[in-house]
């Protein structure tokens, strides 16, 4: 499983957009790039996940460079509903995995002002 | 439908007591784990059940067992509770295959005194 590297903590305010990286250096060719939020005494929901390029939902974006490398989650016009932990996860999707290995990791706090 | 359901949602317990944390989901899914998440850690996976008559031991599985009673619940023992077990438990589900797509139930915070 990759090790993924993102930032501890960001402070952000109510109308801006928002991003945050996550470096994943040793990805595998079957890894999904997957993002989950948390928000306090909540358990983590699913927001996005993405291969390669740009996947957008209603949501969020995730952007894939070429290398695979890292990726960043962009989150527009952030509201204060929006503070929450922010996970990134690197894992493979192979179908014939029997595993739930997913590994969190400390994730990224995001605190929006008002 | 409800989702992951988890109960109790809060319990404190004596050093050397046992209990067991209840997760049952309506999704008619495959797989099933738990996780604990320690304040402000991210979550390490206890177990997981990949399928109905499966279980398998994850980063942390020391201290505790699992039973995987039906499809729709999956257990989660303390035999000897110890102030290390103090956490917030979470139970999550999904397809078959599909393990990076979990769903999370609302979590049971354990104090172990």
């Amino acid at each position: 499983l990759a090790k993924t590297t993102q930032p501890i903590s960001m402070d952000s305010y109510e109308g801006q957009e928002v991003n945050i990286t996550c470096s994943h250096n040793n990805i595998a060719t079957n890894d999904y790039i997957t993002w989950y939020q948390q928000f306090p005494s909540q358990g983590p929901r699913f927001i996005i996940q993405g291969y390669k390029t740009k996947v957008t939902n209603e949501v969020a974006s995730l952007f894939i460079p070429a290398d695979r490398k890292s990726s960043t989650l962009s989150l527009p016009r952030v509201s204060l509903s929006d503070t929450a932990v922010y996970y990134c996860l690197v894992g493979d999707i192979n179908r014939d995995n029997q595993g739930g290995k997913l590994i969190f990791g400390q994730g990224t706090e995001l605190s929006v002002k008002p | 439908n409800a989702g992951v359901t988890q109960t109790p949602k809060f319990q404190v317990l004596k050093t050397g007591q046992s209990m067991t944390l209840q997760c049952a989901q309506d999704m008619n899914h495959n797989s099933m784990y738990w996780y604990r998440q320690d304040p402000g850690m991210g979550l390490r996976l206890i177990y997981y059940s990949a399928s109905e008559g499966t279980t398998d031991k994850g980063e942390v599985p020391n201290g505790y067992n699992v039973s995987r009673l039906n499809k729709r619940e999956f257990s989660l023992r303390l035999e000897s509770a110890a102030p290390s077990q103090t956490s917030v438990y979470f139970c999550a589900s999904s397809e078959w295959g599909q393990q990076e797509t979990q769903y999370f139930g609302p979590g049971t915070r354990l104090l172990v005194l």
